[in-house]
């Protein structure tokens, strides 16, 4: 059971934003980092933001990340087919003393 | 550039262990933290677990009394064993690189390794 709430799915059209919500507490998002993962079909997760906002080297700057509180958000800009992918949300979690995942949103490319 | 590639049976007997090695490449094991992850098909990813400089082990809490992660950094390689195993554990088991410098995140991963738990 995740400690970290996602909608399950998000759909947009070419070319649009789409932002996905990660829901936490406060011994996660609202004391640690953000991280987010993009996990393509049948692929493994890569990073795509870490330290709330940060772009890892080679991530395309339509990514950008934001965080306020115990939630944070991923956005994506300029919505392309090649996004189409699961999303994770992730943190550490002082609590249960671990690293915890999001439950994940699949991005749809309409 | 460092890669990390997992290896181990992928079939397991309900009630044995399940044992995965991850072999890593383009760098030193010795000066980051590493770990395990797992995705049940269909399913979101759960961390396992991670080792730090041989004897500094972290678990989740859930697999705790099942879990053992350890290092050996003459072969450049660290590895999972898990306890006891049910159909329940049968997933895509990723090991990876875990950085704890700009809060906690990690920035290399495995290809993952299914592993399929049936009798």
């Amino acid at each position: 059971q995740s400690v970290l709430t996602q909608p399950p799915s998000v759909s947009e059209a070419p070319r649009q934003r789409v932002t996905i919500s990660c829901s936490g507490s406060s011994s996660n998002i609202g004391n640690n980092a953000v991280n987010w993962y993009q996990q393509l079909p049948r692929k493994a997760p890569t990073l795509l933001i870490y330290y709330d906002d940060l772009l890892p080297s080679g991530v395309s700057d339509r990514f950008s990340g934001s965080k306020s509180g115990t939630s944070a958000s991923l956005a994506i800009s300029g919505l392309q087919s090649e996004d189409e992918a699961d999303y994770y949300c992730a943190a550490w979690d002082d609590s249960l003393n671990g690293y915890v995942f999001g439950t994940g949103t699949k991005v749809t490319v309409l | 550039q460092v890669q990390l590639q997992e290896s181990g049976p992928g079939l397991v007997k309900p009630s044995e262990t399940l044992s995965l090695t991850c072999n890593v490449s383009g760098g030193s094991i010795d000066t980051y933290y590493w770990s395990w992850i797992r995705q049940p098909p269909g399913k979101g990813l759960e961390w396992i677990g991670y080792i730090y400089y041989s004897d500094n082990t972290k678990y989740n809490p859930s697999l705790k009394s099942r879990v053992t992660i350890s290092l050996d950094m003459s072969k450049n390689q660290f590895s999972l064993r898990l306890n006891s195993v049910t159909a329940a554990d049968t997933a895509v088991y990723y090991c990876a690189r875990l950085r704890r410098d700009y809060g906690d995140y990690i920035d290399y991963w495995g290809q993952g390794t299914l592993v399929t738990v049936s009798s």
